[in-house]
This record gives C-alpha cells, structure tokens and sequence, in this order.
C-alpha cells in the first residue's frame, strides 16, 4: 500500500522551532518530488515547500522563505520540514504530499502544528 | 503567479442528481511537454486530501466511475453523474507545476 505518515507536530510558543518527518512506503520513493503543504483551521490548501527528487532543488512559498526548511533522506524514505521562527499564522495541519503529475499521487494523514503562547 | 478560480464555491446536490465544478486559471495550463497538469483533490470532513483525478481526466485507482474530468488549456471541470452521500467534502483543483490550488468547492447534501 503506497503510504505517507507524518510526525512531528505539536504546540509550540511564538519564535520556537519544530522538525516535521514525513515516512513513505510502498513507492519508490527517491524518484518522486515532494511537498509540504498546510490547511489552517477552516481554509483551504496552501503549498508551503517543495524539493525535487534527488535533493538538488528546494523551493518556498513566500511566507515560509528563510523560516522553513525542506530536506530529504531517501537512504530512510524521509522528507522533512525544519520550522523556525514560528509565528501564530503557522498554525495549521501539515501534510506531505509527492508531486501530483504522474501516476501515482499519495497524501499522508497530515500533522497538527499550534503555534501559541 | 498562476490564479486558480473555482466555481461554485459552495454546491448543494439533491442524491442521486449530477454535479458539476468549474476551474478556471489565469494562464494556460499547457506544459512545455505538451502535458497539462491540472489535478482535483477530494477531500471529506475530518480527513486529508486525496486525489481524484490527475492530468485532467485520469481517475485514480479506487475512484468510482461516476467522476469524470475535462478541459483544456485554462477551463476544467470536474463532473459527478450522481451524487451519493459519501460526496460530501471539499473539492480542490490543483495546478501542478505551480503547486496552486483553487479556493475549494464545499459540496454539501441538499
């Protein structure tokens, strides 16, 4: 069964940091582009990050530019998101997402981030 | 940027009775390639989003027959033949090669 799970998420106060890991498994995961993407409570879908297969391209949203992070371990099947400077509008479900374009196209079941004082 | 507009934005459906979706963007979805990636997500109350359709009018494995997508170059539609209860959610479209999605279609049971 193709699968993303992700952890990591949780509250944190204004200005901290979080390390979100998202595991896939049934696909060859080190050949597809993946995303980070958000839903604060009651929106819609924002796309927050994304990096190509390989690990040679990373690109941001401009509201996460030089906060967030996107990284990669296909030795382990691993995306992450490095969040810092976190900020109450950060607040939100975070789900990993493969790039959409192709055959196969899985969502994980998304990771709560609450950034409170 | 590439604007994705949907319409709708909110659609009450009789059960049993057709749907439709629009999604318009603001420049041609065409690739270099000649692909057109345009995407619709389901996604119901309480769960993550899944797709539905890729590529314009590919269904995933699993999803029923009764979803069909259409379109070309900026004018997309999703269609459902007959709403059943298992429907109700949002519906996104999403361009691909800029990872923008349409503001969300609330279908809701009328």
């Amino acid at each position: 069964e193709v699968q993303l799970v992700e952890s990591g998420g949780h509250l944190v106060q204004p200005g901290g940091s979080l390390r979100l890991s998202c595991a896939g498994s049934g696909f060859t995961f080190s050949r597809h582009d993946m995303n980070w993407v958000r839903q604060a409570p009651g929106k819609g879908l924002e796309w927050v990050a994304n990096v190509k297969y390989d690990g040679s391209e990373k690109h941001y949203a401009d509201s996460v530019k030089g906060r967030f992070a996107i990284s990669r371990d296909n030795a382990k099947d691993s995306l992450y998101l490095q969040m810092n400077s976190l900020r109450v509008e950060d607040t939100a479900i975070y789900f990993c997402a493969s790039d959409q374009n192709w055959d196969i196209g899985p969502w994980g079941q998304g990771t709560l981030v609450t950034v409170s004082s | 940027d590439v604007g994705m507009t949907q319409s709708p934005l909110s659609l009450p459906v009789t059960l049993g009775q057709p749907a439709s979706i629009s999604c318009r963007s603001s420049q041609s979805l065409v690739y270099s390639d000649g692909n057109t990636f345009l995407h619709w997500l389901q996604q119901r109350p309480g769960q993550s989003p899944r797709r539905l359709i890729y590529r314009v009018s590919n269904r995933d494995s699993g999803v029923p027959e009764r979803f069909s997508g259409s379109g070309s170059g900026t004018d997309f539609t999703l269609k459902i033949s007959r709403v059943e209860a298992e429907d109700v959610g949002v519906y996104y479209c999403l361009d691909g090669s800029h990872w923008q999605f349409g503001q969300g279609t609330r279908l809701e049971i009328k």
